[in-house]
């Protein structure tokens, strides 16, 4: 079973508004990360955590916060976004990611989020 | 660092027809490539990917791509497309910061298949 899943599918919220995005493997992978991707352009890598741990941080603003409460969870909490920011949130997962460069990374269906 | 360059960013094409997506990579050091396909409103999906050894590496959906170090490329080929292979392709390399590692997507080429 090579599956990520992501909860919710789609997401509409304001300005003011909290909400998280969820995402789930069980594969046993301890590499999860967030990938942003706007309209015809290909993912950006957001963050990444290795062993429950974040070891990435793309100068992503702090209206972005991750968590990973487990080795099968990752979530993104989202505070006062802007409509900017509205695009396909792609979660993935792979084996380590402490062997080298060669783990494959599987994705999510990813949630698709519009900040009106 | 590491990066690639996808040279079409649109590829259209006839049903049965062969096509060749282009893929070149820059790299100072061991690298390791990955083709995934993205269709319309979904995830990406892993096509294949080269991280050793043979040079020819055999996909799935019929694809197949040819890691060229002396011309540091990796085009993705299918002899025959179907209607259903439209979606976004996206050529990628891992490299590793922070000991973590990171994966480096291209600009993406959009494959039309037309009846």
């Amino acid at each position: 079973d090579t599956e990520v899943t992501q909860t919710p599918k789609h997401l509409v919220m304001g300005m003011t508004n909290k909400k998280s995005l969820k995402c789930e493997q069980h594969m046993g992978h301890r590499a999860m990360y967030w990938y942003k991707q706007k309209a015809k352009k290909p993912p950006e890598l957001m963050f990444v955590y290795s062993y429950e741990k974040l070891s990435i941080n793309e100068s992503v603003p702090s209206r972005f916060s991750p968590e990973c409460p487990n080795s099968s969870l990752l979530n993104l909490h989202l505070h006062a976004l802007q409509p900017e920011d509205s695009a396909l949130y792609l979660c993935a997962s792979s084996q380590s990611g402490l062997a080298g460069n060669t783990d494959t990374q599987y994705f999510g269906p990813g949630t698709r989020l519009t900040v009106l | 660092a590491q990066s690639v360059t996808q040279l079409d960013s649109q590829v259209p094409v006839f049903e049965e027809a062969p096509v060749e997506l282009r893929c070149n990579y820059s790299s100072s050091v061991s690298v390791y490539l990955f083709w995934y396909v993205q269709y319309p409103n979904q995830g990406l999906q892993l096509l294949l990917k080269y991280l050793s050894g043979s040079t020819l590496v055999k996909g799935i959906n019929g694809f197949e791509a040819e890691f060229n170090k002396s011309q540091t490329s990796f085009h993705l080929r299918k002899p025959s497309v179907h209607i259903s292979d439209t979606a976004e392709y996206f050529c990628a390399v891992t490299w590793r910061i922070q000991g973590a590692q990171k994966l480096v997507f291209g600009q993406g080429t959009r494959l039309t298949i037309n009846p």
